[in-house]
Parts: structure tokens; C-alpha cells; sequence
């Protein structure tokens, strides 16, 4: 079963409004990561969330972390053309502080900004 | 789901060796992977995009004589760590791009370089 559930899996929205893309599991995440995928290139690490409650912001981007550890929503307020894209959550569902862990993906996010 | 596979998912090696490490797209063809490289407890970072039949594409900072990258068929990439150096112990994850834009991402390879 997939341990990280990404939603909506498209979003198709009109230049200007808002949107929100969420990322949820089911065990407790003690790292969570935001990457953005242009068409046809490689992830761009946008932010990491660690701490219950904790929020970012990127430019026109926040993403915040449930006070649980379990879900992860990302926020584009005014949304632009240039946001368009794919949205992916990757996990990290190891506690300990050192070491390598390979992290979970989400399926993504397929979002298109029409002007 | 498509599958991407690495081999080998761990290994250790001496200072100064080369290690290959090989990226396959099981059943799809991928024109282009991407290489990444996570450091523990942080964030991937993307190393280069290499395309089938043409040079690979690094980013910034990124040695392309320390990193060679050959994608020489449209299933196979394969990324050398040259001289390898305990600072390039890391781990190493490839992914796969499907003509539908989709990313599917190899299970990583564990670098030691004692």
C-alpha cells in the first residue's frame, strides 16, 4: 500500500486563485519535503518541514506541517502560469538523526495554471 | 507502475577508486534520468539530467570529470564517481522520465568511501 497519499493527483486552475495540494500517511513523518517538477526536468527542492505545526513560505508558496506529523499541505496563493507543474512530497519516516534514508514519494501533482 | 532499478544498492570502496552505479528503466524507455544525491536527513539534491545519445546536463557545482554520467541507451544510465573521496559518501538515487512526463525513481544506491 502506498505510505504516502498525494491529492489532487491533477488540479487545473485559473490564473490568480488559489489552490492547495495535500500529503498525507499514515505513520509519522519526521521529515517532509516539497519538490517541484518542471515539464521534463528534474525535482527543485522547494521546502522541509520537520516540526509539528511548523509552516514555510517560498515566494508565493507555504506548506505546513500538521501539529500530528502526519500531513503536509502546500498553499500557492495567486497563482501564476510559471507555477505550473508537478507537485511532489517526499517522506522521511525514519527517526533517527543520522544516517542515509531513502525517501518516500508521493505520486504527485499535476498542476496547470491557465492564464 | 513503471519500474526503475539501481545496482548496486550498496557499496563501499577505498579513497581514490571509481565506483559505477547503473540505472534501468525496467519496462518503459526513459530518453532522459536524472541523477540526485541526498545527504542524511536533507533533501535531494539533483546532480544532472542525462539524456540518451547526448552529453549529460550538470548543475551548478557539480563536477562533471568527478561525476560521469553515460546514458547510452534509451533503459540504461550509469553515473561514475571518479576518485572517490569520503565526502562522496552519499546516497544516490536515479530516476526515470516517462513520455507522459511522469517520474519514477530507482531505489538508491548507498555510497561508503572510506
Amino acid at each position: 500500500s502506498q505510505e504516502l497519499e498525494q491529492s489532487p493527483q491533477s488540479l487545473i486552475v485559473q490564473e490568480g486563485k488559489n489552490l492547495t495540494i495535500n500529503c498525507t500517511s499514515s505513520k509519522t513523518l519526521y521529515g517532509l519535503y516539497w519538490y517541484k517538477q518542471k515539464y521534463g526536468e528534474g525535482l527543485i527542492f522547494l521546502m522541509m518541514l520537520q516540526k509539528g505545526g511548523e509552516e514555510k513560505s517560498h515566494e508565493k508558496i507555504t506548506a505546513k506541517l500538521d501539529e500530528k506529523k502526519q500531513q503536509s499541505s502546500l498553499h500557492i496563493t495567486a497563482s501564476q502560469p510559471s507555477h505550473a507543474g508537478i507537485y511532489l512530497c517526499g517522506a522521511d519516516f525514519n527517526p533517527s538523526q543520522g544516517g542515509s534514508e531513502k525517501l518516500v514519494f508521493g505520486k504527485g501533482t499535476k498542476l496547470t495554471v491557465n492564464p | 507502475g513503471a519500474v526503475v532499478s539501481q545496482h548496486p544498492s550498496r557499496v563501499i570502496c577505498k579513497s581514490g577508486t571509481s565506483v559505477k552505479i547503473e540505472c534501468r528503466s525496467l519496462d518503459f524507455q526513459a530518453t532522459t534520468m536524472f541523477w540526485y544525491r541526498q545527504f542524511p536527513k536533507k533533501s535531494l539534491m539533483l546532480m544532472a539530467t542525462s539524456n540518451e545519445g547526448s552529453k549529460a546536463t550538470y548543475e551548478q557545482g557539480v563536477e562533471k570529470d568527478k561525476f560521469l554520467i553515460n546514458h547510452a541507451s534509451l533503459t540504461l544510465s550509469t553515473l561514475t564517481v571518479t576518485s572517490a573521496h569520503p565526502e562522496d559518501s552519499s546516497f544516490y538515487i536515479c530516476s526515470a522520465l516517462t513520455s507522459q512526463e511522469t517520474q519514477y525513481f530507482g531505489p538508491g544506491t548507498r555510497l561508503l568511501v572510506l
